[in-house]
């Protein structure tokens, strides 16, 4: 079935040290990829999209790219701040679906410290 | 404007009770979800709704829950009989269609099954 791995955490990092997210995805069909972002004590809240191979998608200097040849979708971003301290979700959603519905990976805290 | 709402905020129950969980999505939108954060499993997609269409109950993970929406509104998560295994964070999303529409989050019903 369709699922999503990410790189477990907890990732703690200095700030503006750089970030990566590892998540990798299994699809049997043709997968629009997201990240979302829970930041404490608030709901999830996308943070990008992509929605077809090679397409990059970007947000508050967040970057991730859907490489189709290596099923992957890895978070980056140059210089984290502390602000960015959340935890940040890979997901995709299946286009041959009639539903949408995200499967989710598990979930990597990412905690910045000062 | 007003994002999706979710009642109650907590709920703490006893083994056995049934339980009703809220969610008002955002105006105009015609597709409900409804998901599961837990600790053990990560966040589980439970039910899609979409309009009149027949709702897609495949993530619903036994009898004992269902969920119906209103008017193409309001949507109720109904667990019956809870068991201590159904304590989780439920997650209520709505969005303008299916696919690469985003989906927007309300803040989740915390449910405790003591």
């Amino acid at each position: 079935g369709d699922s999503v791995t990410q790189m477990e955490g907890p990732v703690t990092l200095s700030e503006e040290a750089f970030l990566t997210i590892n998540c990798t995805y299994t699809a049997t069909g043709y997968p629009s990829l997201f990240w979302y972002v829970q930041y404490p004590g608030e709901g999830l809240q996308l943070l990008l999209k992509a929605t077809k191979a090679d397409d990059k998608g970007s947000n508050k200097g967040f970057e991730a790219t859907y490489r189709k040849e290596t099923t992957s979708f890895h978070l980056e971003k140059g210089s984290v701040q502390v602000s960015d301290s959340a935890v940040y979700f890979c997901a995709l959603s299946v286009r041959s679906s009639n539903t949408g519905k995200l499967i989710f990976g598990q979930g990597t805290t990412l905690q910045v410290k000062p | 404007g007003a994002g999706v709402s979710q009642s109650p905020s907590n709920k703490v129950t006893e083994k056995g009770k049934d339980v009703e969980l809220r969610c008002d999505p955002i105006s105009g939108h015609t597709a409900l979800y409804w998901y599961r954060q837990s600790l053990g499993q990560g966040l589980e997609f439970l039910i899609y709704f979409q309009g009149n269409s027949a709702p897609d109950k495949s993530g619903l993970p036994s009898d004992r829950f269902s969920a119906e929406r209103t008017g193409g509104s309001v949507s109720t998560l109904t667990i019956q009989r809870t068991q201590q295994e159904d304590s989780a964070v439920y997650l209520c999303a709505s969005s303008l269609g299916t696919g690469v529409y985003e989906q927007y989050f309300g803040p989740g019903t915390r449910l405790t099954v003591t």
